[in-house]
């Protein structure tokens, strides 16, 4: 079964910090990568996209994608208490639109 | 522009009822995905329709299904409701085949 992984935290960071997020995909030959955020209480809502090997950065916020090593990663710098939330991995697998989402990693950044 | 718009926002059925969700994706969106969100699953994707044909389609019973309109309006039904289809049902429009979804506030659906 086609799985995304990652850990559930919560992952405590100070504000000011740099936070790490993580998930690893089982699907080898998945081409499309995305981290979405979901507050307490809301819908989640796309924050990056990666689908190139490498690093692609947008504010504060970095994604980084190792295909070989079938791994995705977040880093928000300079974490702010407003980015307490649960981050969503993506995976496009099934083609078209179909996402295969990890469970979340909740994010606590504290002032 | 108008985002996702999901009706009912909730609602709460019996056991062995069953229910309709729509979904009236962002104006020009032609691709619509349902996902059901639940504390221990997860997201997990339900079904896609693009242009009113279903798609792709994820592993729920065939209690579950769903429709879209010739104007992309999507509605989802379940039928004969089990106490573990409990949970919040998110609908998402996007332009074209990427994943960057566009969501909606969900139907949170409780049964009893």
């Amino acid at each position: 079964q086609k799985e995304v992984e990652q850990n559930s935290g919560p992952l405590s960071v100070p504000e000011g910090a740099i936070a790490s997020l993580n998930c690893t995909y089982s699907d080898r030959v998945s081409q499309s990568f995305f981290w979405y955020r979901q507050y307490s209480g809301k819908s989640p809502e796309l924050i990056m996209s990666i689908y190139s090997n490498g690093d692609k950065e947008d504010g504060r916020f970095t994604a980084q994608l190792n295909k070989a090593s079938q791994y995705v990663s977040l880093l928000i710098r300079d974490s702010q208490p407003s980015d307490s939330a649960t981050y969503l991995c993506a995976v496009m697998m099934g083609g078209y639109s179909t996402l295969t989402f990890g469970k979340g990693t909740m994010l606590l950044v504290s002032p | 522009k108008a985002g996702v718009t999901q009706t009912p926002r909730y609602l709460i059925k019996t056991r062995g009822q069953q229910v309709t969700l729509s979904c009236s994706p962002i104006s020009g969106h032609r691709s619509v995905s349902w996902y059901q969100q639940t504390p221990g699953q997860g997201l997990q994707f339900l079904f896609e329709y693009f242009s009113e044909t279903q798609r792709n389609k994820g592993n729920f019973p065939g209690r579950f299904s769903g429709r879209q309109f010739s104007n992309s309006r999507s509605e989802m039904n379940v039928s004969t409701l089990e106490l573990g289809d409990s949970a919040l049902y998110l609908c998402a429009s996007s332009t074209r085949n990427t994943g960057e979804l566009f969501f909606g506030e969900g139907s949170r659906l409780t049964v009893l």
